[in-house]
């Protein structure tokens, strides 16, 4: 079973318009929650983090999670054609020792100019 | 920024070839990591370490082994190659997964005919 889940698998947003990309755990010893962002022929990098309720605001984009309900969520606002590309959500647990990052499927973003 | 290198970039093989990807990371992070990248599927963790001569099975480590030499330096390595194993593979670092930025190589794209 997927652990994490993300929806939609893919998404077209118009230039200037909001996006909004879900994720879902299904483990609740996840603790800790990222978005990763891959573009075309790179690797991944990290957008941003969150590991408390609530919204975490960067710039234009704001995440934010719910651990009651499992639910993290991403809105970028004023989308831009830079922000084409793959959105990862992944979410990780504290042991003090063989610490991993488990990803989701990614949502493929799509901006139309 | 935190540098991640992996070669050879592309590698083409046969069918029960013996391949080896290399990943260096600069950085002194105790955490480096191997991934595949396939479509439908995301990015899964084939096998990690938090140290040298640490090794950890990841969640598809089938057919897949790794070795950590030293803190900069982290192989995987494909003894029977098989073309379910054609695919991306990307290579990370991280001081610690959950609280702290994974770092991802360029990535290998890996072609087994």
């Amino acid at each position: 079973q997927q652990k994490v889940q993300q929806s939609p698998e893919s998404l077209s947003v118009p230039e200037g318009g909001m996006a909004s990309l879900n994720c879902t755990s299904s483990d609740r010893n996840f603790q800790y929650f990222w978005w990763y962002r891959q573009h075309s022929g790179e690797g991944p990098k990290a957008l941003m983090s969150i590991f408390s309720d609530g919204d975490k605001k960067e710039g234009r984009f704001t995440a934010h999670l719910n651990k009651a309900s499992l639910h993290v969520s991403l809105h970028i606002r004023d989308s831009q054609p830079s922000d084409s590309a793959l959105y990862f959500c992944a979410a990780s647990l504290f042991t003090g020792g063989a610490d991993r990052l488990t990803f989701g499927k990614g949502t493929q973003l799509i901006i139309q100019p | 920024e935190a540098a991640v290198t992996q070669s050879p970039r592309n590698k083409v093989t046969v069918t029960g070839g013996n391949v080896t990807l290399s990943c260096r990371q600069t950085n002194s992070h105790n955490y480096m990591y191997w991934y595949r990248q396939d479509t439908g599927h995301g990015l899964r963790l084939i096998h990690y370490s938090y140290g040298a001569g640490n090794l950890q099975i990841g969640d598809v480590p089938d057919g897949y082994k790794a070795t950590r030499t030293t803190q900069e330096d982290f192989f995987l390595l494909l003894e029977l190659a098989s073309p379910s194993q054609t695919s991306l593979y990307f290579c990370a670092s991280s001081e610690n997964p959950g609280q702290n930025t994974l770092y991802f190589g360029a990535g290998t794209r890996l072609s087994v005919l």
